[in-house]
């Protein structure tokens, strides 16, 4: 079975810095998506960025970008020019059999003014 | 389109009691997916739709959990005999059939079990 793990519990960022949050995920399937989600305080989930395996470009949202290493099973997710906003928790996730989604156990993000 | 909407937002139940909860999907949507996230973790993901059939179940979902979509639009999720481990948030998301890699979430329901 696919699983994502992300092995920062919490990170903490100055505002305006950028930080990066990490996420390895494990499978046998050669074409898949990634994800990473936010999910702010008491808030809904919403999608921040979405990488096609097959795709060799890392996406690109904005102040959002991934680092997206195939080979390692690595996805990681930078945010330039940190803003008090982005505080909340973030999600790694794959997309199982292009159906369910398997989640990481999630980052939570502070940001210090 | 106003999203994906869910009822009640907020849950209080004693154990033992039973609990249904509603979600309605973005209305051109035909996938409808449950999710359950407790304290601390990832969603994890129950079950899912595909118009009013039901294609697949997590082992999460034991006997005492149903879930029902009769006429493919909107979907309940029913916990009989409820207990403090059913503590948690209940998500619900919903895609285009071909389009999975697109799910957009409700803001969950949140389940507390006295």
């Amino acid at each position: 079975a696919q699983t994502v793990t992300q092995s920062q519990p919490e990170m903490s960022v100055q505002e305006a810095e950028t930080v990066t949050l990490s996420c390895t995920y494990d499978t046998s399937e050669s074409d898949y998506y990634l994800f990473w989600y936010k999910q702010p305080p008491s808030r809904q989930m919403i999608l921040v960025i979405r990488q096609e395996a097959y795709k060799q470009q890392n996406a690109t949202e904005n102040r959002f970008s991934v680092n997206f290493q195939k080979a390692a099973k690595s996805f990681s997710l930078k945010i330039s020019d940190s803003q008090l906003g982005d505080a909340a928790m973030y999600f790694c996730a794959y997309l199982q059999g292009a159906q369910k989604l398997v989640f990481g156990q999630g980052t939570r993000l502070t940001i210090n003014p | 389109d106003t999203g994906v909407s869910q009822d009640p937002r907020h849950k209080i139940t004693k154990r033992g009691q039973n609990v249904t909860f509603r979600c309605d999907p973005i209305s051109e949507h035909n996938r409808l997916y449950w999710y359950r996230q407790t304290l601390g973790q990832g969603p994890e993901f129950l079950t899912y739709f595909q118009n009013e059939a039901q294609l697949e179940k997590s082992r999460l979902l034991s006997d005492r959990f149903s879930a029902e979509r009769p006429k493919g639009s909107f979907s309940t999720l029913e916990i009989q005999r409820t207990e403090q481990g059913d503590s948690a948030m209940y998500l619900c998301a919903s895609s285009q059939r071909d389009r999975a890699y697109e799910q957009y979430f409700g803001p969950g329901t949140r389940l507390t079990v006295t």
